[in-house]
């Protein structure tokens, strides 16, 4: 079965470009989570949705970042412009249910480098 | 802000002996997860605990919640270099059902 799966795994762009990041989740799952990971701060809950609707977006760190779910097979976390301090590992997570209740499934994470 | 301190950050031990790490807070948490994280992939979901005082245990490993559920120990036996990884607790906050993360203990077994 595939897990969930996310694209590009890696990501390096310059200063001020906009960036995409695609998450396509578990089938069947109807909550999904985007993280982004740094040594400094960690794993860091940025929205999540529950049935394609964004339920908690607080943890967006500005207006710079926005993300959809336009469908349930089909999520994006786009940051629009770039700077270096959103160089990070972004990780997309899915699970059944609402919320936090059940298990979260990772996945492998998109690497983004700003230059 | 719920805030969780993993300890140590660093662990680097030689093949078969034992470890603990620590996850604590000062607030209490409805529940409590261990995740471990390999190089370039995601956590993935070691265990659940739920009551305060309880023990589950995973092959060599022995996960412990605390009494007031505050804090929780990951104790790992004879380990082996299949052990490395990043090890991730978690509590979901007992308010608003949002899981927070601790920033991990790297652990390094050396063969």
């Amino acid at each position: 079965d595939a897990g969930v799966i996310q694209s590009p795994r890696h990501e390096v762009t310059e200063m001020g470009q906009e960036v995409t990041l695609r998450c396509k989740p578990i089938s069947g799952h109807n909550s999904l989570f985007w993280y982004r990971q740094t040594m400094m701060r960690g794993l860091e809950l940025l929205i999540y949705f529950n049935n394609n609707v964004p339920i908690d977006d607080s943890g967006m760190p500005e207006d710079r970042f926005s993300a959809k779910m336009p469908n349930a097979s089909f999520s994006t976390l786009k940051i629009q412009p770039s700077e270096p301090r959103d160089s990070a590992v972004y990780f997309c997570a899915s699970s059944l249910g609402t919320a936090f209740s059940y298990e979260q499934y990772f996945g492998p994470g998109t690497r983004l480098t700003v230059t | 802000t719920q805030l969780l301190e993993q300890s140590p950050q660093f662990l680097s031990i030689q093949e078969g002996e034992n470890l603990t790490v620590y996850c604590n807070s000062s607030s209490v948490f409805s529940s409590l997860q261990w995740y471990r994280q390999e190089p370039g992939e995601g956590p993935v979901l070691l265990v659940t605990v739920v009551t305060g005082g309880e023990v589950k245990k995973l092959k060599r490993l022995t996960f412990q919640f605390g009494d007031a559920r505050k804090d929780s120990s990951l104790h790992i036996t004879a380990a082996q270099p299949g052990d490395t990884g990043l090890y991730l607790c978690a509590g979901k906050d007992p308010r608003d059902d949002k899981i927070i993360f601790g920033k991990g203990t790297r652990l390094h077994i050396l063969p």
